[in-house]
C-alpha cells in the first residue's frame, strides 16, 4: 500500500505566523493533490502538482512537489484564522479515486 | 452551479439499527464516490460508480453496507445493521469522469450509540 504520511498531525499557531506541513511517501507518484476541509464541510481541492520540483502559489499558500515526486509540502505565510481547517494530501488511485493521508489539523488563533 | 447535495446532515442511531444516506451529484457527472471519514483520519473510499455501474467496491464491508445508483444519477448508501465503529462522516463526491476533479458534498455525520 502506498501510504501518505502527513506531519504534523496537529498545529496550533497565532495569526500572522508562518507554517509548513508535509506529505511524505516511500513511493513515486505521478501527481499529488492538496485539499482543505473546514469543519462540517467536504474537502475542497487547493492544487494539483504533477512535475518533480514544481512550485505552485495560491495567494499566501505555496505548494512544492519534491524532485523525486515522493513528497510534497504546503507553506502558509502570515496565517489567518480563515486558514483553520484540515489539510489533506491525496494521490490518485487506479480507477481515478482519491487515496488520502490522515491530514494536518491546523488551528489559527486571532 | 449547484454542488453535491447530501442528506441527512446528521443522524444518530442505536447499534444494530439500519440507516440510509442519499446523494445527488452535480448534474452531468458520470462518476460518483462514497467515502467514509472516521474522526482524525482522511476519507477512505467505500465505493465508486461510473454511471450506474460499480467500478470499485473493494473496501465496502458488504456484509452490512450496500449502495446503489440505479438510474446513474442519485445514489443511496445503506448500513444494516450498524456497529459502533461505523460512526463517521460519510462523504459523497462526483466528477465529470474518472481522473477528473472530484467535488465533495458536506457529508452526513453518523453517530452510532
Amino acid at each position: 500500500t502506498q501510504l501518505l504520511e502527513q506531519s504534523p498531525q496537529f498545529l496550533s499557531i497565532q495569526e500572522g505566523e508562518n507554517l509548513t506541513v508535509y506529505c511524505n511517501s516511500s513511493s513515486v507518484f505521478s501527481s499529488l493533490q492538496w485539499y482543505r476541509q473546514e469543519p462540517g464541510e467536504g474537502p475542497v481541492l487547493l492544487v494539483t502538482v504533477v512535475t518533480g520540483g514544481e512550485v505552485k502559489k495560491l495567494k499566501r499558500l505555496t505548494f512544492q512537489f519534491g524532485d523525486a515526486r515522493k513528497d510534497s509540502s504546503l507553506h502558509i505565510t502570515a496565517a489567518q484564522p480563515g486558514d483553520t481547517g484540515l489539510y489533506l494530501c491525496a494521490r490518485g488511485g487506479s480507477q481515478g479515486n482519491l487515496i488520502f493521508g490522515k491530514g494536518t489539523k491546523l488551528s489559527v488563533k486571532p | 452551479e449547484a454542488g453535491v447535495a447530501q442528506s441527512p446532515r446528521y443522524k444518530i442511531i442505536e447499534k444494530r439499527q439500519s440507516v440510509a444516506f442519499w446523494c445527488n451529484p452535480i448534474s452531468g457527472h458520470a462518476t460518483l464516490y462514497w467515502y467514509q471519514q472516521i474522526l482524525g483520519q482522511g476519507p477512505k473510499l467505500l465505493i465508486q460508480f461510473q454511471n450506474n455501474g460499480v467500478v470499485d467496491d473493494s473496501q465496502l464491508p458488504k456484509d452490512r453496507f450496500s449502495a446503489e445508483r440505479l438510474k446513474g444519477v442519485d445514489s443511496t448508501l445503506k448500513i444494516q445493521p450498524a456497529k459502533l465503529e461505523d460512526s463517521a462522516v460519510y462523504l459523497c463526491a462526483s466528477s465529470f469522469g474518472m481522473n477528473t476533479e472530484a467535488f465533495f458534498g458536506q457529508g452526513t455525520r453518523l453517530t452510532v450509540v
